[in-house]
């Protein structure tokens, strides 16, 4: 089974400060992570993955996030929060080991940036 | 690439009426997904298709929902009898199983339905 869990509903920063969304998952064997965005009346769009290497993942628009095994997560983050960048971000995992072709989403967390 | 195309973009129709999504994935991707979306419930994966067959649809609620993709290029979400509950966000979105971006799911605009 594969699961994910997004623990703040919301996550409110200031313009230009660091800002992160977390995420913590649970597979039986090795983890596809990725994350989403989704902005007001669009559909979800692809930031970046991890499959393997690197623990650190660069990905679009100057999104980064960090793959940590021990404690299960994988948290978005970014240096400088801009203003365009609040939207519903996604996380979501898939299980190396099964042939299913799904991934499991969170339930999204809302990224508010003030100026 | 045109990306994933979804019609119609918006539809609205009464209670009882028979409604018909439509999909149309990326080129060579070979998985396709129907999930929808709303407030209450969040985004919820209804049916998923591999090679055009019907992998799991454990998440259809219920037997007015039917899915079918007969060939690569479409895909259908049907409901009949359309219900006021089934007012959502209902999105389309395909994949590559192989290669540097498998598993990335594309996800088309969506379509809007209310029916009232």
């Amino acid at each position: 089974a594969q699961s994910v869990a997004q623990p703040e509903d919301q996550v409110n920063v200031a313009e230009g400060n660091p800002l992160t969304v977390k995420c913590t998952y649970s597979v039986s064997g090795n983890p596809y992570l990725f994350w989403y965005v989704q902005y007001p009346n669009r559909g979800l769009q692809f930031l970046l993955k991890y499959i393997t290497g690197d623990n650190l993942v660069k990905g679009s628009y100057g999104f980064e996030a960090e793959f940590n095994k021990s404690q299960t997560s994988f948290h978005l983050k970014k240096p400088s929060a801009l203003v365009s960048d609040s939207a519903l971000y996604f996380c979501a995992v898939r299980d190396w080991n099964t042939n299913a072709g799904k991934s499991t989403f969170g339930d999204g967390t809302t990224l508010t940036v003030k100026p | 690439d045109a990306g994933v195309i979804q019609s119609p973009r918006h539809e609205v129709t009464e209670m009882g009426q028979e409604v018909t999504l439509r999909c149309k994935p990326i080129s060579g991707h070979d998985y396709l997904f129907w999930y929808r979306q709303t407030m209450m419930r969040g985004l919820e994966l209804l049916i998923y298709f591999n090679n055009n067959v019907p992998i799991d649809d454990s998440g259809m609620p219920e037997d007015r929902f039917s899915a079918k993709m007969p060939n690569a290029s479409f895909s259908t979400l049907k409901i009949q009898p359309s219900e006021p509950r089934d007012s959502a966000v209902y999105f389309c979105a395909s994949s590559f199983s192989t290669g540097s971006r498998s598993y990335e799911q594309y996800f088309g605009p969506g379509t809007r339905l209310t029916v009232t």
